[in-house]
């Protein structure tokens, strides 16, 4: 089974830290993906990279950055925190294919509290 | 650039009583369309996803989905629900980027069972 781990379940963090989120997966997937939930509002995309050193900004980037040095791993980083990032942070990844309907895999969540 | 609705924030049900978990996406010539269950505490899991062939897709659980070219919908059933269906459901639909396949996720339904 494919396996999507975030180091962090739970943090909670002072306004103005810089916060690391770390995403592993383990099945050798190009894509991958960082969104935030928040109620009434759903999944949204903050960044994505779809190879080692790319990236490219999602719908939500502002605030946050990403960095992809192996194929496997995939940071998100909060240069400082604010307490509007309050939410709860997925990662996510795939395979690639054009045309294909890969199916995406997700991690279990951080829940990130900033004070 | 493609979107989703889902049409009810809270859908609340008794048990063994058939469920309907409405969503509607905008129209595009080619379209992959994605639901996920979100169980408390937990990330998303992959219901069941329509890619092209028969209309009417199954999934886990007990799950089907029908997707409705003309309506453009793609509507969730479940004939008889259980207690452990109690989760926040999202649907989503494919969108390439680049290269990537990124997930436009609706806003969410929570449904509850109540016994």
């Amino acid at each position: 089974d494919v396996k999507v781990t975030q180091s962090s379940r739970y943090l909670v963090k002072r306004t103005g830290e810089k916060v690391f989120l770390e995403c592993v997966q383990d099945m050798d997937h190009e894509n991958m993906f960082w969104y935030r939930q928040d109620p009434g509002l759903g999944l949204r995309l903050i960044y994505f990279s779809y190879d080692v050193k790319m990236k490219e900004k999602g719908d939500i980037p502002e605030g946050y950055s990403v960095s992809r040095e192996k194929k496997e791993r995939f940071s998100l980083i909060l240069e400082s925190a604010s307490t509007n990032q309050t939410s709860m942070y997925l990662c996510a990844s795939s395979l690639v294919g054009v045309h294909s309907g890969n199916t995406i895999y997700f991690g279990e969540g951080s829940w990130l509290t900033v004070v | 650039a493609q979107s989703v609705t889902q049409l009810d924030s809270q859908v609340p049900v008794f048990e063994e009583a058939p469920v309907e978990l409405r969503c509607n996406y905008s129209s595009s010539v080619s379209v992959y369309l994605f639901w996920y269950v979100q169980y408390p505490n937990q990330g998303l899991q992959l219901l069941l996803k329509y890619l092209s062939g028969s209309t009417l897709v199954k999934g886990i659980n007990g799950f089907e989905a029908e997707f409705n070219k003309s309506q453009t919908s793609f509507h969730l059933r479940k004939p008889s629900v259980h207690i452990s269906d109690t989760a926040e459901y999202f649907c989503a639909v494919r969108s390439q980027i680049q290269g990537a396949q990124k997930l436009v996720f609706g806003q969410g339904t929570r449904l509850t069972i109540n016994p």
